[in-house]
C-alpha cells in the first residue's frame, strides 16, 4: 500500500505561488498520483491526476520526479479562495488496489 | 450534465438502527466509491462498485455493506449503527476503470445519538 506523507498545513499570500509536496516511497509501477481539493463541507473535487515528469492543466501544475517516491503540487498566482486542504492520493488500476487519502495539507492564503 | 447526487443530506439515528443511503452517479459513470469522513480519522475508503460488482473494499467492519444496481445508481447500508459511526458519507463516481478522476457528490451528514 502506498502511504502517503504531506505537511499538516501551509500558508501563503495572494499572488504567490503554492507548492505542496507529497511522500509516497512505496508507489508500485502501475500506480498514479492525484491530488484533491476539499472546502469545509463539500466533496473533495479533483485537481489533476499524473505518472511521471511534469502534468499541467488550467488550475495547476504537477511535478513527478524520475524515481516516483514524492510528487509537488504546484498552484500559480494564489488567491483566498484557495484556502482549502489539499490530499495526495496514489491509486491503482488493479481491483486489488486500496485507496488511502492522507491527511492532507490544509492551506490558508492571506490577503 | 448533472453531478453527483446524493440522498439525504441529512440523518439523525439513534444507536441500534439501521440506515441506508443513496448515490446517483453522474450519468454514464459505472463506477461509484464510498467513503467515510470524520475529523479523527480523515477520509476513509468504504469500498468501490463497477457495474453492478464490488471491485474493492476498506478496513471496515460487516455491519457496513452496500450494492449497485443496473442504472449505477448505489447505496449503502450500516446496521446496528454505534456512535462512532457519526460522520460524513462521501460519494464519488467515476466514468471507467483507467482513470481515478473521481466526482464527489455533497455528502449525507449521519448523525447517530
Amino acid at each position: 500500500l502506498a502511504k502517503t506523507t504531506q505537511p499538516i498545513s501551509m500558508d501563503s499570500y495572494e499572488g504567490q505561488e503554492v507548492n505542496i509536496t507529497c511522500s509516497h516511497n512505496n508507489i508500485a509501477t502501475n500506480d498514479y498520483i492525484t491530488w484533491y481539493q476539499q472546502f469545509p463541507s463539500q466533496g473533495p473535487r479533483f485537481i489533476i491526476q499524473g505518472y511521471k515528469t511534469k502534468v499541467t492543466n488550467e488550475v495547476a501544475s504537477l511535478f513527478i520526479p524520475a524515481d516516483r517516491k514524492s510528487s509537488t503540487l504546484s498552484l500559480p498566482r494564489v488567491s483566498l479562495s484557495d484556502t482549502a486542504v489539499y490530499y495526495c492520493l496514489v491509486v491503482g488500476y488493479s481491483s486489488a488496489s486500496k485507496i488511502i487519502f492522507g491527511s492532507g495539507t490544509r492551506l490558508s492564503i492571506r490577503p | 450534465k448533472a453531478g453527483v447526487t446524493q440522498t439525504p443530506r441529512y440523518l439523525i439515528k439513534t444507536r441500534g438502527q439501521q440506515v441506508t443511503l443513496s448515490c446517483s452517479p453522474i450519468s454514464g459513470h459505472r463506477s461509484v466509491s464510498w467513503y467515510q469522513q470524520t475529523p479523527g480519522q480523515g477520509l476513509q475508503f468504504l469500498f468501490e462498485y463497477f457495474s453492478e460488482t464490488q471491485r474493492n473494499k476498506g478496513n471496515f467492519p460487516g455491519r457496513f455493506s452496500g450494492r449497485q444496481f443496473s442504472n449505477s445508481r448505489s447505496e449503502m447500508n450500516v446496521s446496528t449503527l454505534e456512535l462512532g459511526d457519526s460522520a460524513l458519507y462521501l460519494c464519488a463516481s467515476r466514468s471507467g476503470q483507467t482513470s481515478y478522476e473521481q466526482y464527489f457528490g455533497p455528502g449525507t451528514r449521519l448523525t447517530v445519538t
